[in-house]
């Protein structure tokens, strides 16, 4: 299967701060995403982006399919930004299953 | 806006007990997933279904059962549960393929 490679693991900010995440598939993926969980473990969608880019208030994503990597913006970090940051893609040889990264945890200090 | 339901935030049950866990939702999708989250090992599949009564193993499937009788609803089974099955489940839903996945808000399960 697909390898899915999230960096950094770990990133620590002060609040106001700016961060790229950035997510590489070892294959190409016609669908890819990037979920944020929070403290009591839910994943909430970020982004549904499998090209292109895509801006939500002061988060961004883009997706460079052709090279097989996805970064994430979030610029002017929050405490409330604190949490794991996940991409997911969808081989092209797989029906149904999702492959995960391992996920980018995010602490952002007030 | 989509919205996929678990049925319990938090169980406690003890070893060799039947445990089920639901998932419903309400965007008429075709595909439901289970997966369990456990640290160091990421998110991997149980089972997923791709229509009603329909399911197929995914990574992990020993010692789970899934059913599938309406197209709204997904349930996981644990029919004798273990102290290793102790984890966070997460179930989530799909329209179809390709196409974005959306969660439920988990059940952690902690089995004595």
């Amino acid at each position: 299967g697909i390898q899915v490679e999230q960096s950094p693991p770990d990133l620590i900010l002060q609040e106001g701060a700016n961060s790229t995440l950035r997510c590489n598939f070892s294959d190409s993926v016609n669908n890819l995403q990037w979920f944020h969980q929070n403290p009591w473990g839910q994943l909430i969608n970020l982004f549904y982006i499998p090209s292109g880019t895509k801006q939500n208030g002061r988060l961004s994503a883009t997706t460079v399919a052709t090279e097989r990597y996805s970064l994430l913006y979030i610029s002017s970090s929050q405490t409330t930004d604190s949490g794991v940051y996940f991409c997911a893609g969808l081989p092209w040889g797989s029906n149904y299953k999702l492959t995960f990264g391992k996920g980018t945890l995010l602490t952002v200090n007030p | 806006d989509v919205k996929v339901t678990q049925s319990s935030r938090y169980l406690v049950k003890r070893t060799g007990e039947k445990v089920f866990l639901e998932c419903v939702q309400d965007m008429d999708h075709e595909n439901m997933f289970w997966y369990r989250q456990d640290p160091g090992l990421g998110l991997r599949l149980i089972y997923f279904s791709y229509d009603v009564k329909m399911k197929e193993k995914g990574d992990i499937p020993e010692g789970y059962s899934v059913s599938r009788e309406k197209k709204e609803r997904f349930s996981l089974i644990l029919e004798s549960a273990s102290t290793n099955q102790t984890s966070m489940y997460l179930c989530a839903t799909r329209q179809g393929r390709p196409g974005e996945l959306f969660f439920g808000e988990g059940s952690r399960l902690t089995v004595l």
